[in-house]
């Protein structure tokens, strides 16, 4: 499978816990992004990240949200201390070096209870 | 004023015939624009991008670009029931091509057998 590769499809959390969300990009692309799709609401941007750098993260919260992109492995969303407000699609993106164009991948579900 | 504006439909058409799919954005200096795909449940899928005024034809899909009017637009032709689906506007801000892409809401399309 060459696409956009994100586990898990669905995550179930409660109040006050931990979620990680996992994105490996396509092959031979080297820029992620992550947005948020929230019910009945549009796609936001979260963040953008290349290779152990955060390049863009004006779209995350202040607090209880992280992102990284280490050199090695998929690039990992963290949301601390989940609220039901995180409740959300989450979907990671993304593109060659010398390309502006986002691919999508399936997107992670998460549902806070 | 949004950053991206779509009409949110539904955009009714019969099977055969064209949708017509408006986007407008208030950032001028825009470089970059996309149209994404999203069937419900699932992921948005990029159908076409355009980065230069005028027309871009791929196949029934013609993306339309008019930067003075701050206009961009989505036809497609010989429309299918299996169009039926929400078509995302994409706008990537600014000048420098950030990553960050600014999405409408969406327009639904729904296209009768």
């Amino acid at each position: 499978n060459a696409g956009v590769m994100q586990n898990p499809r669905h995550l179930v959390r409660r109040r006050g816990q931990e979620a990680r969300l996992r994105c490996s990009p396509m092959k031979g692309h080297s820029h992620v992004y992550w947005y948020r799709q929230l019910p009945e609401e549009g796609l936001k941007f979260m963040v953008y990240l290349q290779k152990e750098n955060i390049i863009d993260e004006s779209g995350m919260p202040k607090e209880r949200f992280s992102a990284e992109f280490p050199k090695e492995g998929p690039s990992i969303l963290r949301i601390q201390q989940v609220v039901r407000g995180d409740s959300a699609a989450y979907f990671c993106a993304s593109s060659g070096p010398n390309s502006y164009e986002q691919y999508f991948g399936p997107g992670t579900r998460l549902t806070v209870t | 004023q949004k950053e991206v504006e779509q009409n949110s439909g539904p955009l009714s058409v019969p099977e055969g015939a064209i949708a017509s799919l408006n986007c407008t954005y208030s950032d001028r200096g825009s470089q970059s624009f996309f149209w994404y795909r999203q069937y419900s449940g699932k992921s948005p899928e990029l159908i076409m991008f355009i980065y230069s005024n005028g027309d871009k034809e791929d196949g029934r899909f013609t993306a339309q670009l008019n930067k003075a009017s701050q206009y961009v637009s989505l036809l497609i032709r010989d429309s299918q029931p299996s169009d039926s689906a929400t078509y995302l506007c994409a706008v990537n801000q600014g000048s420098s091509n950030t990553g960050k892409l600014i999405f409408g809401q969406g327009t639904t399309l729904q296209v009768k057998p």
